[in-house]
């Protein structure tokens, strides 16, 4: 079975400083992977995504992540947080094989503080 | 691109009647597109996943009754919440992927908030 795990509810980054937001995986064969954004009442915004290649993929707002097979671990982040990056963050995963659910894991609320 | 249409954004029924949401592709045609169910605070709860012109196919737990899907076009989705209580509020999204398969990312709409009074 695929999971997602997300280890951090929330994360708190002072505005200017780099921002992570771990994200660990779990699939049956190659992983595509993705990041999604959402704002309050809203539906979730693609960010980026990992299929294959590079392992560091580059997305909306100035956000990327790092695939890292070994330790099966897709983590976002920024260089400079913004205020504006508040919001509720999700990972999630499907796989290579014929299984076509998309697993997300539980979110991570990203407050940036002035 | 890739717009995922979904409405009403919020309804407000009373308990025993029935909700229709709506989920269109304005501009690509979504083969798949997946019902889900959020909870304050919580993660995404998939319900079901629907494939145009077939049966949706339930999550366990999720009454197929109760949460009637029809995903009659490749561009049209609906989800039915028959005979609503309380308990049914919640906010619903839909979300759609195009012909590119697993790989593709996932549209979203801008979900619903049914409120059950």
């Amino acid at each position: 079975a695929q999971s997602v795990a997300q280890p951090e509810d929330q994360v708190n980054v002072a505005e200017g400083n780099p921002l992570t937001v771990k994200c660990t995986y779990s699939v049956s064969g190659n992983p595509y992977l993705f990041w999604y954004v959402q704002y309050p009442n809203r539906g979730l915004q693609f960010l980026l995504k990992y299929i294959t290649g590079d392992n560091l993929v580059k997305g909306s707002y100035g956000f990327e992540a790092e695939f890292n097979k070994s330790q099966t671990s897709f983590h976002l982040k920024k260089p400079s947080a913004l205020v504006s990056d508040s919001a509720l963050y999700f990972c999630a995963a499907s796989s290579s094989g014929g299984y076509q659910k998309v697993t997300f894991g539980t979110g991570t609320k990203l407050q940036v503080i002035p | 691109g890739a717009v995922v249409s979904q409405h009403p954004s919020r309804v407000i029924c009373k308990s025993g009647t029935s909700v229709k949401i709506e989920c269109r592709s304005l501009d690509f045609q979504a083969t798949t597109m997946f019902w889900y169910r959020q909870f304050p605070k919580q993660s995404l709860m998939l319900m079901a996943t629907s494939n145009e012109g077939s049966k949706a196919t339930y999550e366990q737990g999720v009454e197929k009754d109760k949460f009637l899907i029809n995903h009659a076009s490749l561009t049209l989705s609906t989800l039915t919440v028959t005979s609503a209580h309380p308990e049914d509020s919640s906010f619903y999204i839909c979300s759609a992927r195009g012909r590119g398969g697993n790989n593709s990312p996932l549209h979203f709409g801008n979900g619903t908030r049914l409120t059950v009074t």
